[in-house]
């Protein structure tokens, strides 16, 4: 049970925005929304996590619904490079993290 | 990269035989974990260890068995491999303290046939 939705799939424009939706209704008060990424086959990247307030780092924004049930991470200006497969993570259970299907990202040119 | 490291990195093998995977780390984190991935499943979570000799099942368990004799190494065996254990498989580690972070190895390809 990942306990999280994400689209299969999505576009963005090489420069433009990319938003990544993420439903977690059932999300509990002290669980935390994590993000990674996976380009082909490498190890998992973490990008970002937060618990109820957006957050923003070097590499994404993460913008979490007042009442936690859905989150959006951004990517500002898409490149080519940011081409993966996105998972969005609720940690279940202190130290469970259960990955879902993702959604894969294309980024075109 | 978090100091992880994962041996073999690549391996093939016949049915039937055992097989150990390795994961090392080097910077002494609690929390050590073991994914499988394979095609339309994403990754799902084998075994995880939560300190020196204290292990815990996964999702997938079936099939595998794990070891920490030691903070740095968390070990997953194969006891008889099946084809269908035929994998990338990654170690990861979880930071410690509040809003704990997992950083990933990269990875373990074993063909079984």
């Amino acid at each position: 049970d990942a306990k999280t939705t994400q689209p299969p799939s999505m576009d963005c424009a090489e420069g433009r925005a990319a938003n990544l939706p993420c439903n977690h209704s059932t999300i509990s008060g002290n669980e935390y929304v994590y993000w990674y990424r996976q380009i082909h086959s490498q190890g998992p990247q973490y990008i970002i996590h937060g618990l109820k307030n957006n957050e923003t780092n070097e590499m994404a924004s993460l913008i979490i619904t007042e009442d936690r049930k859905s989150s959006t991470l951004i990517l500002p200006h898409a490149t080519l490079r940011d081409t993966a497969v996105y998972y969005c993570i609720v940690l279940y259970n202190f130290n469970k993290f259960y990955f879902g299907s993702g959604t894969k990202l294309n980024v075109k040119p | 990269d978090a100091g992880i490291t994962q041996s073999p990195r690549h391996k093939v093998t016949e049915t039937g035989t055992p097989v150990t995977l390795r994961c090392h780390q080097t910077e002494n984190h609690r929390y050590m974990y073991w994914y499988r991935q394979d095609p339309g499943h994403g990754l799902r979570l084998i075994h995880y260890s939560y300190g020196v000799k204290d292990t815990d099942k996964g999702e997938v368990s079936d099939g595998y068995s794990v070891s920490r004799s030691k903070t740095e190494d968390f070990l997953l065996t194969l006891e008889s491999a099946t084809s269908s254990q035929t994998s990338v498989y990654f170690c990861a580690i979880m930071t410690d303290g509040s809003g704990n972070t997992i950083y990933f190895g990269e990875g373990s390809w074993l063909t079984v046939v």
